[in-house]
């Protein structure tokens, strides 16, 4: 079945810095592809997907790109705050028409120092 | 819109006790999923539905039931609970329909069995 790895399992950085956080899949006819923000104590919220057809997604500091050959996909937060303070997950899915099940990434913790 | 809402928020079991976990969504979105999140696992699929009278097991199945009587309502049942099983449980909504695939998930239920 599918699998995704998620790295890393934790992350600190200046508040104003960059953050990348890289996930891999195993897969190939996964299409569809979340990423989810969980604040403590919260459910899990999406802030950006990307789509098999597509090499990037980019809404204001946060952006995804994907790679279909290496069956890789990242996500770069820019310019952190310390309210992206939180856990991260990557997931997989068949997406549209399917059973929309997710397969998620192990998470990691985002910590921004101000 | 409440969107998904779940109860209770916290609960304590006791070994071999059963218990049911309730979860509502008002969007009228066909899907619905249970998972469960233990701590550096991320988010494990128990079971989903993709309509009213249709259920399917999914990563983590065993010592849990689901049923599917109305579109709003998917509760999780748990049989003789186990140790194994303490873990905060989310549920889950989607609609599936016009390539919309975002899941919204519930605040969550915190269960421990002792």
């Amino acid at each position: 079945g599918e699998n995704v790895e998620q790295h890393p399992s934790t992350l600190s950085v200046q508040e104003g810095d960059s953050a990348v956080i890289k996930c891999t899949y195993s897969d190939s006819a996964s299409n569809y592809f979340p990423w989810y923000k969980q604040e403590l104590g919260k459910g899990p919220q999406l802030i950006i997907d990307i789509r098999s057809n597509v090499g990037e997604k980019k809404d204001q500091r946060i952006a995804v790109t994907l790679n279909k050959t290496a069956k890789h996909f990242s996500l770069h937060i820019t310019e952190t705050q310390p309210e992206d303070s939180a856990v991260y997950f990557c997931a997989a899915s068949h997406g549209s028409g399917n059973t929309g099940k997710l397969i998620f990434g192990q998470g990691t913790t985002l910590q921004v120092k101000p | 819109n409440a969107g998904v809402t779940q109860t209770p928020k916290f609960h304590i079991l006791k070994i071999g006790q059963s218990m049911t976990l309730q979860c509502t969504q008002d969007m009228n979105h066909n899907y619905m999923y249970w998972y469960r999140q233990d701590p550096g696992m991320g988010l494990k699929l128990i079971y989903y539905s993709v309509g009213a009278g249709i259920t399917d097991k999914g990563e983590v199945p065993n010592g849990y039931n689901v049923s599917r009587s109305t579109t709003e309502d998917f509760p999780l049942r748990l049989e003789l609970a186990a140790p194994s099983q303490t873990s905060v449980y989310f549920c889950a909504s989607r609609t599936g329909t016009g390539g919309l695939d975002e899941q919204f998930f519930g605040p969550g239920t915190r269960l421990t069995v002792l």
